[in-house]
């Protein structure tokens, strides 16, 4: 059973400063990570992925992935208080299951102006 | 090109009674899964389904089945509902093949259920 557990929020931060959001997984087999983004009453949707070791930037948002010590996260430069939202990471299932995603319980970000 | 379309938004039933929802997935994406999230926590895996066969089913009573049709489209049901199903229903499509790696998902409106 994979497990992913986050940093516990609620996180507050000011505008333009770092937003560091965290994840732990359980299953040093897992190859690819996912962070999506859910803002209040809607959907989540996908804001990276990740499958190597080390940094993938896409714009504002950065993605950490460190296999050995079983941590993902996700850094989100000059927040804006659009970026207040929950977060949450997810890894694939993976064998037959490749279309089940297993989330943590999310990380509430409020940036404010 | 639409996205994945859910039916219906949100609907109230009551303990005992039974529900189906239906998703309609992206246009060529042949993969359907489900998902319940309760307030406060993340998406919980229910099923999921490719070429209208069940791929994948997550820890949820036999209340719960789904079915997934030739136009790929697919429904939920939940029988004898429970307080406890109150929840948001959220429909997930992808284009990936069966076996083809990790795998990116594109999520519905959902369909906000409450059962009182």
């Amino acid at each position: 059973q994979k497990e992913v557990e986050q940093n516990s929020g609620p996180l507050s931060v000011p505008e333009g400063a770092i937003a560091s959001l965290n994840c732990t997984y359980s299953d040093r087999g897992s190859q690819s990570f996912f962070w999506y983004r859910q803002y209040s009453g809607k959907s989540p949707e996908l804001i990276m992925f990740i499958y190597s070791n080390g940094d993938k930037e896409d714009g504002r948002f950065t993605a950490q992935l460190n296999k050995a010590s079983q941590y993902v996260s996700l850094l989100i430069r000059d927040s804006q208080p659009s970026d207040s939202a929950t977060y949450l990471c997810a890894l694939p299932g993976g064998g037959t299951s490749y279309g089940k995603l297993t989330f943590g319980q999310g990380t509430i970000l409020t940036v404010h102006p | 090109d639409a996205g994945v379309t859910q039916s219906p938004t949100h609907l109230i039933k009551t303990r005992g009674q039974h529900v189906t929802l239906r998703c309609s997935p992206i246009s060529g994406h042949k993969s359907v899964s489900w998902y319940q999230q309760v307030l406060g926590q993340g998406p919980q895996f229910i099923f999921q389904y490719y070429e209208k066969e069940e791929r994948g089913r997550g820890n949820f009573p036999d209340r719960f089945s789904a079915r997934q049709f030739p136009n790929y489209s697919s429904e939920l049901n939940v029988n004898a509902l429970l307080l406890g199903d109150s929840a948001l229903y959220l429909c997930a499509s992808s284009s990936r093949t069966f076996g083809s790696g990790a795998n990116v998902l594109t999520f519905g409106a959902g369909s906000r259920l409450t059962v009182l």
